[in-house]
This record gives C-alpha cells, sequence and structure tokens, in this order.
C-alpha cells in the first residue's frame, strides 16, 4: 500500500509568521496534492504536482504556495498567517491509474 | 466551479442498521466519484469509488449508487458495526486523482 509521510504532525504559529509543512510520498509516486480540512469548511484543494509541476490549482490565496522536488517530496508554504489558517493540512499521492488518493495523517497547524 | 453537498451531517444508528448518505453535485462534467472514510487522527482512506459510465457498485456491505441526470450519488452501508463508526466524505472530480471537491462530511455513529 501507499504511504505519505508529512512532518511536522503539530505546530503552533503566531499571526503573520509563515509556515512550511513537508510531505514525503513513497519512493517511486510522483504525484502530490494539498488539501486544507477545517471543521467549517470541510476538505478543500490546494494544488497538486507531479513530476516536479504544479498540474491543478485551488482557489485560495497567493499566500499559499507549494513545490516539488526530484525526489517527490513537497513542500507547501503558507506566508503572513491569519488566524483561519489554523486547519489539518493533508497530503496525497495517487500511485496509479485507479484514481485512489493515499492520504497521510496530516499537519495541525495552529494560528494564535 | 463544482459544489458538493452532502447530508446528513450526523447519522446515528443501531448496530445492523442500514446507513444511506446522500450528495450532489453541480458541475456535469464531472466523471468520478468517490468516497473516504476518516477515522480520528488518521487521514481519509477510500472505501468505493464509481465513475460515471456506471450506476452501481458494491463491495461487501458498501454500495455506491450514481444518478448522472438528477447529478446525485448515494453511499448505502448495510448491517453496520461499532467499527464503521467515522466520517465519511463523499467527492466528485472531472478527472480521477486529482482536484477533489468533497462534501462537508457526515459522522456516522453506530451504536451497539
Amino acid at each position: 500500500k501507499a504511504g505519505v509521510t508529512q512532518t511536522p504532525r503539530y505546530l503552533i504559529k503566531t499571526r503573520g509568521q509563515q509556515v512550511t509543512l513537508s510531505c514525503s510520498p513513497i519512493s517511486g509516486h510522483r504525484s502530490v496534492s494539498w488539501y486544507q480540512q477545517t471543521p467549517g469548511q470541510g476538505l478543500q484543494f490546494l494544488f497538486e504536482y507531479f513530476s516536479e509541476t504544479q498540474r491543478n490549482k485551488g482557489n485560495f490565496p497567493g499566500r499559499f504556495s507549494g513545490r516539488q522536488f526530484s525526489n517527490s517530496r513537497s513542500e507547501m508554504n503558507v506566508s503572513t498567517l491569519e488566524l483561519g489558517d489554523s486547519a489539518l493540512y493533508l497530503c496525497a499521492t495517487c500511485p496509479g491509474n485507479t484514481g485512489e488518493l493515499f492520504f497521510g495523517e496530516g499537519s495541525r497547524l495552529t494560528v494564535l | 466551479g463544482e459544489n458538493v453537498e452532502q447530508h446528513p451531517s450526523t447519522l446515528s444508528v443501531q448496530e445492523g442498521d442500514s446507513a444511506v448518505i446522500k450528495c450532489t453535485y453541480s458541475d456535469s462534467a464531472s466523471n468520478y466519484f468517490p468516497w473516504y472514510k476518516q477515522e480520528l487522527g488518521k487521514g481519509p482512506q477510500l472505501i468505493i469509488d464509481i465513475r460515471s459510465n456506471v450506476g452501481e457498485k458494491k463491495d461487501q456491505r458498501i454500495a455506491v449508487t450514481l444518478n448522472k441526470t438528477a447529478k446525485h450519488f448515494s453511499l448505502h452501508i448495510t448491517e453496520t458495526q461499532p467499527e464503521d463508526s467515522a466520517v465519511y466524505f463523499c467527492a466528485a472530480s472531472n478527472q480521477a486523482g486529482t482536484a477533489l471537491i468533497f462534501g462537508k462530511g457526515t459522522t456516522l455513529s453506530v451504536s451497539s
């Protein structure tokens, strides 16, 4: 089964700071998608990368950005943090042609 | 853009009863409809999916139906068990494996 490792699992920041989250899919899986999960809005698509190229982007402000490295590891960055950015950030990989996404356990960000 | 509505938001059933969760979508171009189960502290996990060229799909106690004309699809769980208790999300996409638009989720509680 595919696996995704996300770090850190928990972090606390203050308004105005920036944060970088990391996602490592299992070796050989080239796609990485990011989702934001909040109680009010549910799961919302942020962006998707495949072989270091952004392939799709959701409807989030420019403060949210991401990138993917040649080893398929991905990072997402949120600048100028706002209280509303507090959420569980989930990373997923889609290893095959079935369309199934394999999610990591997420990085829980709290903005104070 | 696509919008997915999910009902009910909470559902409580007795062990052995059936549970039904319904979703509607807005974009007629959507052709892939997965259902994910999320347990506490974990990322969502795919339990079943259906594509627009199929009207119904079953996997043991779980079934999904799709009505393309009405733009709605439903998850049916029969003979519910306490371990079925979790949050269930429906989703839609016009390309399997990417840019999923999720419903807000249904918290299913199965009491023994």
